[in-house]
């Protein structure tokens, strides 16, 4: 699986779009971009997945750019429950190494009121 | 739904003593992944199950840790001997076929002494 470099921290006021950015570019026509969060203590939580069309649901809007090498998360109004840590994964389901969900590093994302 | 379960929620034993943490997955999911999380390491995938047959246990430490799913709504970890450095958080996550989110537990806090 396609490997992903995300920043290492980021900041964003209560209320305002968080924008939390990702490279991935050597990702595989066959893979997906998923983004995770893990809210202190708590087991990882899916947030979006999304091929190479926009996608958007009750969480966030994900936008991946037309090569694909790269995407971003948004929350169009953070608030400070959305304080965690953001991980972006690139995976093909289905492949031999469709199990492979391999957790970076991640991004940590704080709210300020 | 009640998502995937583990038990204990917090396990403390001390060092040499055999250890089982529990996990259920959701109903109708045919992957079930365990995952163990430490400062220094992130979240390393441990192993993983298709349809209850092991598929993947290149992430497993050592022999002392071993995986069980008997059955398609259960599955466990061992640990025997447990050591301090074992001392982690294991998460258990589950996911149905296809290119869908996992889902994954609230963890197990363990803690050898």
């Amino acid at each position: 699986d396609a490997k992903t470099t995300q920043p290492t921290s980021m900041d964003c006021a209560e209320g305002r779009a968080a924008n939390l950015p990702c490279n991935h570019s050597t990702i595989s026509g066959n893979e997906y971009v998923y983004w995770y969060r893990q809210i202190h203590s708590q087991g990882p939580q899916y947030i979006i997945h999304g091929l190479k069309n926009n996608e958007t649901n009750e969480m966030a809007s994900l936008i991946i750019t037309e090569d694909r090498k790269s995407s971003t998360l948004i929350l169009p109004h953070a608030t400070l429950r959305d304080t965690a840590v953001y991980y972006c994964i690139v995976r093909a389901p289905g492949s031999s190494n469709t199990g492979k969900l391999i957790f970076g590093q991640g991004t940590t994302l704080q709210v300020k009121p | 739904d009640a998502g995937v379960i583990q038990s204990p929620r917090h396990e403390v034993t001390e060092m040499g003593q055999e250890v089982t943490l529990r996990c259920k997955p959701i109903s109708g999911h045919d992957y079930l992944f365990w995952y163990r999380q430490t400062m220094m390491r992130g979240l390393e995938l441990l192993i993983y199950f298709n349809n209850n047959v092991p598929i993947d246990d290149s992430g497993m430490p050592e022999d002392r840790f071993s995986a069980k799913m008997p059955n398609a709504s259960f599955s466990t970890l061992k640990i025997q001997p447990s050591e301090p450095r074992d001392s982690a958080v294991y998460f258990c996550a589950s996911s149905p076929t296809g290119v869908g989110g996992y889902t994954f537990g609230s963890g197990t806090r363990l803690t050898v002494v």
